[in-house]
């Protein structure tokens, strides 16, 4: 099967914790983004990279940070200065050239 | 099918009736539109797509218009079914790599 991965599904945070989320892809896409969703609203840019060992900002970057060591692999790590973490996270890929971006299944991240 | 704008978040509609969903940008220079469905607790998935040099495309039971003019895209579907039931996101570019996301419309489809 071919498509975008994330894991866990349900991923739970202790205060002062750093936690990591997954997210692979075997498309051979380019270019790598990870969103944050809030209940009824819209995605929000956390971190993008468009090619292995380079990756920019987005919008709302602070207290996330990430690494493109592989072209299949673009880990978020929520860091204890992300004040307030619980949302859904959201990856999505895309290949070079094209702006349609592909997203995986989403990671729920609850704080306990 | 009525037609609303992201400003009423909920769009409700008969089964079997048209939909209709609006979406206001914002960047005039905005050159590539797309639209996503996202059912609860999963991800968006792509439905259509339009770049600026057009103001119409069909897909599968949908079509999405662009007027320019008033920066205004709407997505229609055909003949709704109670797996239509979703929240749709509209999204613009101006740029190859990043794509700016409206806040959604979910829409409800009345057996």
């Amino acid at each position: 099967d071919g498509g975008i991965t994330q894991s866990p599904k349900y991923l739970f945070r202790k205060e002062g914790q750093n936690v990591t989320l997954s997210c692979e892809q075997n498309l051979n896409h380019d270019a790598m983004y990870w969103y944050r969703q809030d209940p009824g609203q819209g995605l929000r840019l956390i971190y993008y990279s468009q090619i292995v060992n380079d990756f920019q900002k987005g919008d709302i970057a602070e207290g996330y940070s990430v690494s493109r060591e592989k072209k299949e692999s673009f880990p978020l790590t929520v860091t204890s200065a992300q004040k307030n973490p619980t949302a859904f996270y959201l990856c999505a890929s895309r290949t070079s050239g094209q702006e349609t971006q592909y997203f995986g299944p989403g990671t729920r991240l609850l704080v306990l | 099918g009525e037609s609303v704008g992201l400003h009423l978040p909920t769009l409700s509609v008969q089964e079997g009736d048209n939909s209709i969903i609006n979406c206001a940008y914002s960047n005039s220079a905005s050159d590539y539109f797309i639209w996503y469905k996202q059912e609860s607790g999963k991800g968006p998935q792509f439905i259509i797509d339009i770049r600026s040099n057009m103001d119409k495309r069909q897909g599968q039971r949908v079509t999405v218009l662009l007027n320019k003019t008033v920066k205004h895209l709407s997505l229609q579907i055909a003949a709704t079914q109670p797996g239509d039931s979703a929240v749709y996101f509209c999204a613009e570019s101006s740029s190859s790599y990043k794509l700016i996301f409206g806040s959604g419309t979910r829409l409800l489809v009345r057996p």
